[in-house]
């Protein structure tokens, strides 16, 4: 099946410092998402990107949908203790979401 | 909160024991989907339904069947759970196949 590849898969930094991750692929996509999880909790979406070359602010995350549409990042500036948890991206190669592709998740952990 | 309830939220059954989880909406939205998450493979779609008694399969399907005959309701049933079936499983639902997805809170399902 289509693959999503994620990293890091996981990151250790301090409060205040900026966090980068990404997801790449070989096949081309036209949908990239990008969800946050709270432990216990099911994904929340953070950023959703539709067109190659965009990109989307959420606050204090920014995120890209890479020109050649395989690849996506997401950054964190600043990042604050609530930023803990794990991070997936997520495309479709329609623009739907009917068969997302998940990566396999970047884990932040923030150290005191 | 996105109006999804998922019943139970955990369950441990024996091998070769029928199980069915519930995810309940009260959005009236037309997409549901069941996913499941494993370490190491991220959320992975089971079936999804795009309105009542319409289902398809998705990436990991073999040993599911779903049905939805309301709505507002999307039953996952393991005619036959086997060990490699102890996962969480998540519901999930969109207004339309362009729109956000919203997952309910899981389901730890444990086989022994």
């Amino acid at each position: 099946g289509q693959q999503l590849n994620q990293s890091p898969q996981s990151m250790f930094i301090q409060e205040g410092e900026d966090v980068s991750m990404n997801c790449t692929s070989s096949s081309i996509f036209n949908t990239w998402l990008w969800y946050k999880q709270d432990p216990g909790e099911g994904p929340v979406l953070l950023i959703a990107l539709y067109k190659a070359g965009e990109l989307t602010s959420n606050g204090r995350l920014t995120a890209q949908f890479g020109i050649t549409r395989k690849d996506s990042f997401l950054n964190i500036s600043a990042s604050i203790p609530s930023d803990v948890g794990i991070y997936f991206c997520a495309s479709s190669r329609g623009f739907g979401n009917e068969k997302l592709t998940f990566g396999t998740g970047t884990r932040l952990t923030i150290i005191p | 909160d996105a109006g999804i309830t998922q019943s139970p939220r955990h369950k441990v059954t024996e091998t070769g024991t029928p199980v069915t989880l519930r995810c309940h909406q009260t959005e009236n939205h037309r997409y549901m989907y069941w996913y499941r998450q494993d370490p190491g493979h991220g959320l992975r779609l089971i079936h999804y339904s795009y309105g009542v008694k319409d289902t398809d399969k998705g990436e990991v399907s073999d040993g599911y069947s779903v049905s939805r005959s309301k709505t507002e309701d999307f039953l996952l049933t393991l005619e036959s759970a086997t060990s490699s079936q102890t996962s969480v499983y998540f519901c999930a639902i969109s207004p339309s196949s362009g729109n956000t997805i919203y997952f309910g809170e899981g389901s730890w399902l444990t086989v022994v």
